[in-house]
């Protein structure tokens, strides 16, 4: 494998479900990220991740939890989301989230469908 | 707080036509520019970066874009177009040496070539 990998690519789940959406990078990158993207709308950072430590959080609902147990590695737990959580999460990392120097790599997204 | 505006949603453009697609960003501070590009179901690809120095900034498939202060512009220009540029392109801003490296995006152009 190489570059950000994301898993799963389509997730379909109800609104009392729980699930977790994985992403992996091979890069040897030390910051990842979780972004949202929504139709017609702007990407929306979630959480960012330096060195395994949350360096942001932008004001993200409780339901969406993040999880980074390595520098390689980035979850996001999801449970009892609502229908406009709907959107393709893309996951990314760079090599450290400090300075814009670093060029951010992307995943190809997991499409969530809350039903 | 910065912005990017992508004014138009949709480009369409028969092939081998030039095209040029608008971006303009609102900052208070120095600002590194990119370009990204998103083909069907798959992640975001970093097109094309001004950080400093020579404002016209150029990608290995004929993109390219300038940037104008002045003007508060980063317009990504291609003087002729294929079928395989069909795709949604972002621009994006960062913030100067900021503690995180975000990238505020814009709502994205999509550009249709047409045979």
């Amino acid at each position: 494998e190489t570059g950000v990998t994301q898993t799963p690519r389509h997730l379909v789940m109800g609104m009392t479900n729980k699930k977790s959406l994985k992403c992996e990078q091979h890069l040897g990158h030390n910051a990842m990220y979780w972004y949202k993207q929504s139709a017609k709308k702007p990407l929306e950072l979630m959480f960012v991740y330096n060195f395994k430590e949350q360096t942001e959080n932008n004001s993200v609902p409780s339901r969406f939890s993040p999880e980074c147990p390595n520098s390689s590695h980035l979850f996001l737990h999801l449970h009892t989301l609502q229908p406009e959580d709907s959107a393709l999460y893309l996951c990314a990392s760079s090599q450290e989230s400090a300075g814009a120097y670093n060029e951010q790599f992307f995943g190809p997204g997991t499409r969530l469908t809350v039903l | 707080a910065q912005s990017v505006t992508q004014l138009d949603s949709q480009v369409p453009v028969f092939e081998e036509a030039p095209v040029e697609l608008r971006c303009n960003y609102s900052s208070s501070v120095s600002v590194y520019l990119f370009w990204y590009v998103q083909y069907p179901n798959q992640g975001l690809q970093l097109l094309l970066k001004y950080l400093s120095g020579s404002t016209l900034v150029e990608s290995i498939n004929g993109f390219e874009a300038e940037f104008n202060k002045s003007q508060t512009s980063f317009h990504l220009r291609k003087p002729s177009v294929h079928i395989s540029d069909t795709a949604e392109y972002f621009c994006a801003v960062s913030d100067y040496g900021g503690a995180t490296n975000k990238l505020i995006f814009g709502t994205g152009t999509l550009l249709a070539v047409q045979p």
